[in-house]
């Protein structure tokens, strides 16, 4: 059972396009991540987001938690060809990053 | 800063071999981790570790076993490879919690281990 549902599994855009990326749950998480993955490695933590409606911004990414903690999304301004990769967002509960939640993964492709 | 350290990187069984998948961090972290990545699944959580002769299973535990007799080392062992069990592997270790907020969810993965059981 898939407890985070990502959306789209899938995204090819031009350079310069505006991107979102969803991630959603019937289950409250006490902090959730999004982490990028690049071909042949392991994931790496790209923001922690812990409070309900709170929003992080990275350079050109902009996350934001649910105010009920339950999703999240991870928008992305003016994609470049090295925003290429897999994100994944993962729920943690508790306090703890050995028992994280995965979704299935969003893989994006930004064509020059 | 060697991190994560995963080995191998690539392996092929035959169906009903055993092996082990070593997994070591340097960091004196706390919590250890294994995960497997399947096409479409992220990653779902096999067995972790919140300490030196602690583990616990999680969500994909059959066939898989741990033990946790050092806090830098945690093995996952196949006992009788399957098909099924085909996919890439990924070791995972955190601190338990930041001494400055009390918390802390990041986990650092391995390179992974790809797995191929024919």
């Amino acid at each position: 059972t898939q407890l985070l549902e990502q959306s789209p599994q899938f995204l090819s855009i031009q350079e310069g396009e505006n991107l979102t990326v969803y991630c959603n749950s019937s289950s409250v998480f006490s902090s959730l991540q999004w982490y990028r993955q690049e071909p042949g490695e392991g994931p790496v933590l790209l923001v922690t987001v812990v409070t309900g409606g709170e929003v992080k911004k990275l350079k050109r990414l902009t996350f934001q938690f649910g105010d009920a903690r339950k999703d999240s999304s991870l928008h992305i301004t003016a994609a470049q060809p090295g925003d290429t990769g897999l994100y994944l967002c993962a729920g943690a509960r508790g306090n703890a990053g050995n028992m994280l939640t995965f979704g299935g993964g969003t893989r994006l492709m930004v064509k020059p | 800063n060697a991190g994560v350290t995963q080995t191998p990187k690539f392996q092929v069984l035959k169906t009903g071999q055993s092996m082990t998948l070593q997994c070591a961090q340097d960091m004196n972290h706390e919590y250890m981790s294994w995960y497997r990545q399947d096409p479409g699944m992220g990653l779902r959580l096999i067995h972790y570790s919140v300490g030196a002769g602690i583990t616990d299973q999680g969500e994909v535990p059959n066939g898989y076993n741990v033990s946790r007799s050092t806090t830098e080392d945690f093995p996952l062992r196949l006992l009788s490879a399957a098909p099924s069990q085909t996919s890439v592997y990924f070791c995972a270790s955190s601190y338990s919690k930041l001494p400055t907020t009390g918390r802390n969810t990041e986990a650092f993965f391995g390179q992974g281990t790809r797995l191929t059981v024919v």
